[in-house]
């Protein structure tokens, strides 16, 4: 059973759009749920996080929006730029515990 | 460089050979993680260290697998008797526990070719 499901896929938006990466997780056990961005031939570079006890978090154009109650999280790029195109993975922890990871949505942000 | 460091970047070996891949976490960090990412997937969680305990182990960590971590600080990770299907990327990662740390930090991995 796949413990979070990340959705789209793939996400194509114009510069200065604002893409939302969504994630549904299953266990309440989790309490950590990062974000990471991802380029080709790159390692995981962690982008933003939050923990179930606030709603919402804000890092720069990052937003994370929360909602305990339906399990599900998602991403927000405020005014995207070309160079934010890469892959992005959402994660569910619980505490300093391994994470697990979506299966990652392919971003493309046109000029 | 403070961050996550592995060595090497990429290794091409022949199908029945043994690899050893290494891990330098960032060096305050007391736990290390691998993890493996086949092409068009999230990273898969393969077994956690914390200074040298091993803690935990995956079920895709076959016997074929093992690692080590031998001082607390850097560790290794040995694949015996190659195969095909072992082709990916290996991804470290290292953290602080305490409270409030969690972030884990990658490094830029190791990416394996099994020919």
């Amino acid at each position: 059973q796949q413990q979070v499901k990340q959705s789209p896929q793939s996400l194509i938006v114009q510069k200065g759009g604002i893409p939302i990466i969504n994630c549904a997780y299953e266990n309440t056990a989790f309490d950590y749920f990062p974000w990471y961005q991802q380029f080709p031939g790159k390692g995981p570079a962690l982008l933003i996080a939050i923990r179930p006890d606030v709603s919402e978090k804000k890092e720069g154009r990052f937003t994370i929006s929360f909602n305990k109650s339906a399990k599900q999280f998602s991403l927000h790029i405020m005014d995207s730029q070309p160079g934010d195109s890469a892959t992005y993975f959402c994660a569910v922890g619980a505490g300093s515990y391994q994470l697990t990871f979506g299966k990652g949505t392919k971003l493309s942000v046109i000029p | 460089d403070t961050g996550v460091s592995q060595n090497p970047r990429h290794k091409i070996t022949k199908r029945g050979q043994n690899v050893t891949f290494r891990c330098d976490p960032i060096s305050e960090h007391n736990r290390l993680y691998w993890y493996r990412q086949t092409l068009g997937q999230g990273p898969e969680f393969l077994t956690y260290f914390q200074n040298e305990a091993q803690l935990e182990k995956s079920r895709l960590l076959s016997d074929r697998f093992s690692a080590e971590r031998p001082k607390g600080s850097f560790s290794t990770l040995e694949i015996q008797r190659t195969e095909q299907g072992d082709s990916a990327m290996y991804l470290c990662a290292s953290s602080l526990t305490g409270a409030g740390n969690t972030e884990a930090f990658f490094g830029q991995g190791t990416r394996l070719t099994v020919v």
